[in-house]
């Protein structure tokens, strides 16, 4: 069975306090790893898709990474408008349906 | 272009009744999922629809649930004799077939069983 664990569950952070969430996964041959935001009474917005170990995507001031058991979601210099639960998720290679961790709910302090 | 939307954005229901939530995805989108949302909860996956192919049942909790597409673009979620359990956020999502975790959201639907 697929599992996708994140921690910690929650971070506070202040403005411009760099940090990194984390990602834990257990999926027979992984198809892609996923990570999404998302905000308050709103659907999970898409950010990035991770493919093999080794790979790297960013987007402003997020940068996602992928190893053989992981991913981080690294957070450089946040803002406030970077508050938001982040999720991920992972599918393996015989499935269309991706298992979801239960998010790390970030709140970045001016 | 539009994104995907869903229909009410809030519901709220006595114990018993049925319910049907709507969901339009993007054009285009062969693939649409459903899931739900409890509060502190992940995603829970309830269906996969795939073009044409017969529907990817596997979440659905109960017999209680059931859903449909028609002509391969808006589905219906049911959901006979709710239950106070059934309260939660109910996410409606689309995507290209080979783009499994690019998936574009709908806005939810919040649905509270009385």
């Amino acid at each position: 069975e697929d599992q996708v664990t994140q921690s910690p569950e929650a971070l506070r952070l202040q403005e411009g306090e760099s940090s990194s969430l984390n990602c834990s996964y257990t999926v027979s041959g992984l198809r892609g790893l996923f990570w999404y935001r998302q905000d308050p009474g709103k659907g999970p917005e898409f950010l990035f898709t991770l493919y093999s170990a080794g790979e790297e995507k960013e987007k402003e001031r997020l940068k996602a990474t992928l190893t053989k058991k992981e991913s981080f979601l690294h957070i450089t210099a946040p803002k406030p408008e970077d508050s938001a639960t982040y999720l991920c998720a992972a599918s393996s290679g015989g499935s269309y349906i991706p298992t979801f961790g239960r998010g790390t709910s970030l709140i970045v302090h001016p | 272009g539009a994104g995907v939307s869903q229909s009410p954005s809030n519901k709220v229901t006595e114990k018993g009744k049925d319910v049907e939530l709507r969901c339009d995805p993007i054009s285009g989108h062969t693939a649409l999922y459903w899931y739900r949302q409890s509060l502190g909860q992940g995603l829970e996956f309830l269906i996969y629809f795939q073009g044409n192919s017969a529907p990817d049942k596997s979440g659905l909790p109960s017999d209680r649930f059931s859903a449909e597409r028609t002509g391969g673009s808006v589905s219906t979620l049911t959901i006979q004799r709710t239950q106070q359990e059934d309260s939660a956020v109910y996410l409606c999502a689309s995507s290209y077939r080979d783009r499994v975790g690019e998936q574009f959201f709908g806005p939810g639907t919040r649905l509270t069983v009385l």
